[in-house]
C-alpha cells in the first residue's frame, strides 16, 4: 500500500461545478498535511495547509479526518484556471525535521 | 524576494555520462530538499540538508547520486554515471525552519538520459 494515495483522475468538470478530491495516508504518526497545485510542466506550489478543524480559502475548503486518515479538498464554482494536478502532501516530521511524502496527484480539467 | 532557482532547466545526456544539477534556495532558508519525479510516478523525496549537513538521505536511489551543500548555501546533485532510469524531473525545495514549514519549490531540472 502506498503511503499517500490519491485517485489520479482525470476529473473533467464543467465551469461552475463543485468538485472534491480525497487523499488517504497510511502513517498515523503523520503530523501535517498540505494540498499543492502543479500546473503542466511547472513546479508544485502550495495551495493550502490542512488543519484538523478544517480550513477555507475562498472557493477552496480543505479538511482532515485523523481517525480515518484522509484529507479532502473541495473546490466550489470551478474556474477554467483551476485546471491542474492537485497533490496531496503528508509530512511526518520524525525527530523534528520534515519527511514529506507526495501522492501521485489528481488531475482536474475544467471544461468551458 | 527571489524564489528557489535551479540550473539547468533541461539536460540531455548519454548513458554513462555525468550530470550535475544545481539548486539555489531562497536566501536564509536553512532547509534544502531534493526530490525526483520519474514519468508517471509520484514525486519522491531524495534527501534533506539542514545548512550544510545531510539530515536525511534515505531517498537517494544508489551511490551513483551524490549531493553536496558546501557552505550551507546552494546545493549540487551529481549523477555519475547516469543510467536510463535516472530520467525525470529533479525538484529542489527550501524551507525556513524545521518542523511544519512550507516548502517552496524550484522550477525543476528535466533530465533525459539517452
Amino acid at each position: 500500500r502506498k503511503e499517500v494515495e490519491q485517485d489520479p483522475g482525470p476529473f473533467n468538470v464543467p465551469e461552475g461545478a463543485t468538485v472534491a478530491f480525497n487523499c488517504t495516508y497510511s502513517n498515523s504518526a503523520s503530523q501535517s498535511f498540505f494540498w499543492y497545485r502543479q500546473d503542466c510542466r511547472k513546479e508544485p506550489k502550495l495551495l493550502m495547509s490542512v488543519y484538523s478543524s478544517g480550513n477555507e480559502d475562498g472557493r477552496f475548503t480543505a479538511q482532515l479526518n485523523r481517525a480515518s486518515q484522509y484529507i479532502s479538498l473541495l473546490i466550489r464554482d470551478s474556474k477554467l484556471s483551476d485546471s491542474a494536478t492537485y497533490l496531496c502532501v503528508v509530512n511526518q516530521s520524525p525527530g523534528g525535521y520534515q519527511k514529506v511524502t507526495f501522492g501521485t496527484g489528481t488531475k482536474l480539467q475544467v471544461i468551458p | 524576494e527571489a524564489g528557489v532557482t535551479q540550473f539547468p532547466s533541461h539536460s540531455v545526456i548519454e548513458k554513462g555520462q555525468t550530470v550535475t544539477l544545481r539548486c539555489d534556495p531562497i536566501s536564509g532558508h536553512d532547509n534544502l530538499y531534493w526530490y525526483r519525479r520519474v514519468m508517471g510516478k509520484e514525486i519522491k523525496f531524495l534527501l534533506h540538508f539542514v545548512k550544510e549537513s545531510k539530515q536525511d538521505e534515505s531517498g537517494m536511489p544508489n551511490n551513483r547520486f551524490l549531493a553536496e551543500r558546501t557552505g550551507g548555501t546552494y546545493s549540487t546533485l551529481k549523477v555519475q554515471p547516469a543510467e536510463l532510469e535516472d530520467s525525470g524531473v529533479y525538484f529542489c525545495a527550501s524551507s525556513q525552519a524545521t518542523g511544519q514549514e512550507t516548502q517552496y519549490f524550484g522550477p525543476g531540472t528535466r533530465l533525459l538520459v539517452l
